[in-house]
């Protein structure tokens, strides 16, 4: 079946501006995370959403980024007023349930200007 | 914060050779453990993983070993290919607060160059 898919895949925008990054899961997974990869960096965790249940959100390093996941399935990485460190490759996970195996998409590639 | 580190940073090999790629992790407490290869441009992709109460697990090609005394676990990719040529990350699902989901932590990874 189709895997985890991100969109856009490219996204450069200026600093200040809004962006939202989308994320579609594998269908069915109850799980979806999103990370953070800085250039020849590992990932960093962000925010954690499983089912219905009030997200983790320890991660997100500012009150600029938010998440949301609508219906149990897509979910939206919000970053406002895009900063130059915001530059990243942001990446979402899905699994089945909260401890099973993590099955990354592409990521979104994001420039700030 | 505890965090999973990895000995090598890049490893070069000859096609056909067998790779071993290391890495140690603080956190006793985690309990699974998974490696991803991740090639230019694309998201990691889940290669082989391990619970804590195994030594050792083998997939197609690769074998992952855990040795909890020493808090060190191994990737070993036999007969290693061109295609193999990525970078490599470990990853440990901790289970904050006693909750029953797991949060990734990963380490900085290892580039993998395979040679024909």
């Amino acid at each position: 079946g189709a895997g985890v898919s991100q969109s856009p895949s490219n996204k450069v925008t200026e600093k200040g501006k809004d962006v939202e990054l989308r994320c579609d899961p594998i269908s069915g997974h109850t799980a979806l995370y999103w990370y953070r990869q800085s250039l020849g960096q590992g990932l960093e965790f962000l925010i954690y959403f499983q089912g219905n249940s009030a997200p983790d959100k320890s991660g997100l390093p500012s009150d600029r980024f938010s998440a949301e996941r609508t219906g149990g399935s897509v979910s939206t990485l919000t970053i406002q007023r895009t900063q130059q460190e915001d530059s990243a490759v942001y990446l979402c996970a899905s699994s089945s349930r909260g401890w099973e195996t993590q099955y990354f998409g592409p990521g979104t590639r994001l420039l700030v200007l | 914060g505890e965090s999973v580190g990895l000995h090598l940073p890049t490893l070069s090999v000859q096609e056909g050779d067998n790779s071993i790629i290391n890495c140690a992790y603080s956190n006793s407490a985690s309990d699974y453990f998974i490696w991803y290869k991740q090639e230019s441009g694309k998201g990691p992709q889940f290669i082989i993983d391990i619970r804590s109460n195994m030594d050792k697990r083998q997939g197609q090609r690769v074998t992952v070993l855990l040795n909890k005394t020493v808090k060190h676990l191994s990737l070993q990719i036999a007969a290693t290919q061109p295609g193999d040529s990525a970078v490599y990350f470990c990853a440990e699902n901790i289970h904050p607060g006693g909750t029953s989901y797991g949060k990734l932590t990963f380490g900085q990874g290892t580039i993998l160059t395979v040679h024909p």
